[in-house]
């Protein structure tokens, strides 16, 4: 069935330093990607997305990379802090260069916890 | 410019009731998607409204159903509600690229 997974349920890491998030997908027909940040009692936050014919993406503080041969995409989040706690999700979207622009397909998500 | 709003908040329901929440679109947007996300896992799509129709549909049985409105704004119905419906209910806004968030509305089945 379709999936997208996260390696790692919890990720700990320092304030200031640098942090990466991994996904896993399973259909190799997605053709767009997003991160989402989730806070506790809110909806998914849009941060960055990407479009299977390119690589690397960047904002600010955030970047995202994309290998389709492996079907891994990764979110590094740069001088971490601890605004940046959360729970955090990719989701592909299926066939969006076709014309369908609504499914997203969320991974089980990833904690990201940020120590002082 | 208000954002995607989902009313109510929290909602407490028994076994076998039925449930009607609603969403009204960020300004401009005219596609609406709902999905459920449990505890501790990611959103699952339930349905998408576009122009007043169900354009798509993820795997969720015909107790889910849907309308939307010329507003654009939405609602969610869910029959014979049951212990498993319990989640945390998400409407999303979009544009052709972004899918914006609200911030949910609590169904806690009982």
């Amino acid at each position: 069935g379709e999936s997208v997974g996260l390696h790692l349920p919890t990720l700990s890491v320092q304030e200031g330093d640098n942090s990466i998030i991994n996904c896993a997908y399973s259909n190799s027909a997605s053709d767009y990607f997003i991160w989402y940040k989730q806070e506790s009692g809110k909806g998914p936050q849009f941060i960055i997305d990407i479009r299977s014919n390119m690589d690397k993406r960047q904002g600010q503080r955030v970047t995202v990379l994309l290998n389709k041969t492996v079907k891994h995409l990764s979110l590094q989040i740069a001088a971490t802090q601890p605004g940046d706690s959360a729970v955090y999700f990719c989701a592909e979207n299926p066939g969006h260069g076709s014309g369908n622009t609504g499914k997203l397909i969320f991974g089980q998500g990833t904690t990201l916890q940020v120590k002082p | 410019d208000a954002g995607v709003t989902q009313s109510p908040t929290h909602l407490i329901k028994t076994r076998g009731q039925q449930v009607t929440l609603r969403c009204s679109p960020k300004s401009g947007h005219d596609t609406v998607s709902w999905y459920q996300q449990a505890l501790g896992q990611g959103p699952q799509f339930i349905f998408q409204y576009y122009e007043e129709e169900e354009r798509q549909r993820g795997n969720f049985p015909d107790r889910f159903s849907g309308h939307q409105f010329p507003n654009y704004s939405s609602e969610l119905n869910v029959n014979a509600l049951l212990l498993g419906d319990s989640a945390l209910y998400l409407c999303a806004s979009q544009t052709y690229n972004e899918q914006f968030f609200g911030p949910g509305t609590r169904l806690t089945v009982l």
